[in-house]
């Protein structure tokens, strides 16, 4: 099966930038998405990048994607305590036509 | 609110029990999912329906046993359920379920299931 890898945790002090990383293995995946999750709730989706581009911004979030190496990073500027949650990274899995999740990375936001 | 919608959001339930678990989602989508969080693994997607036809049985045990009667409907029936199959369900809908076009899923809240 294909495989999606995040680190588990991070932290940051509010104001700084966040970035979460994600690897990936499927080549063949079309769009590679970014959830986030909240206590208690379901997945959010947060942004996903067409897999022909190297860079999307989104008011704070910036997706960056390098193909070649099958890397995905999630950068979300000015971090508030609100953006506290586990973050996803998934990428469409062509051969069963679903997602294909990481294990989340969990971002705590320190005040 | 993402128009997806799972009941009951707690569930506690004995080996020898039968229960299901309902998903609803009023987006006017044609694929739906369920998928199993568990503490210490990644989600892993169990089922797929598209159009109403069961398209992914990713080698889950027969103890779940879902239906979808619908399109906007989605049912997982459990029985003899084992201790390690304490978990959040999540459910989930996408457009079409191709694989093929921009699958942006959109979840529901989940059930947490503890099996005593």
């Amino acid at each position: 099966g294909e495989d999606v890898e995040q680190s588990l945790f991070l932290s940051v002090r509010e104001g700084d930038s966040s970035v979460i990383n994600c690897t990936y293995t499927d080549s063949s995946s079309t769009y590679l998405y970014w959830y986030k999750q909240e206590p208690g709730a379901g997945l959010q989706l947060l942004t996903y990048i067409f897999s022909n581009m190297d860079m999307k911004q989104d008011q704070r979030l910036t997706v960056l994607l390098n193909k070649k190496d099958k890397h995905l990073s999630l950068r979300i500027a000015d971090t508030q305590t609100g953006d506290s949650a586990i973050y996803f990274c998934a990428e469409m899995d062509t051969g069963r036509r679903a997602l294909t999740f990481g294990s989340g990375t969990r971002l705590q936001v320190q005040p | 609110e993402t128009g997806v919608t799972q009941t009951p959001r707690h569930l506690v339930m004995g080996m020898t029990n039968k229960k299901s678990l309902k998903c609803e989602q009023h987006l006017g989508h044609n694929a739906m999912y369920w998928y199993k969080q568990s503490a210490k693994k990644p989600l892993e997607l169990m089922f797929v329906y598209n159009f109403k036809e069961q398209t992914e049985n990713n080698s889950v045990p027969s103890r779940f046993s879902p239906e979808c009667p619908n399109s906007s409907h989605l049912f997982l029936h459990l029985h003899t359920l084992q201790p390690e199959d304490s978990a959040l369900y999540l459910c989930a809908s996408s457009q079409d379920g191709t694989g093929g076009t921009n699958e942006k899923l959109f979840f529901g809240s989940g059930t947490q299931l503890s099996v005593l």
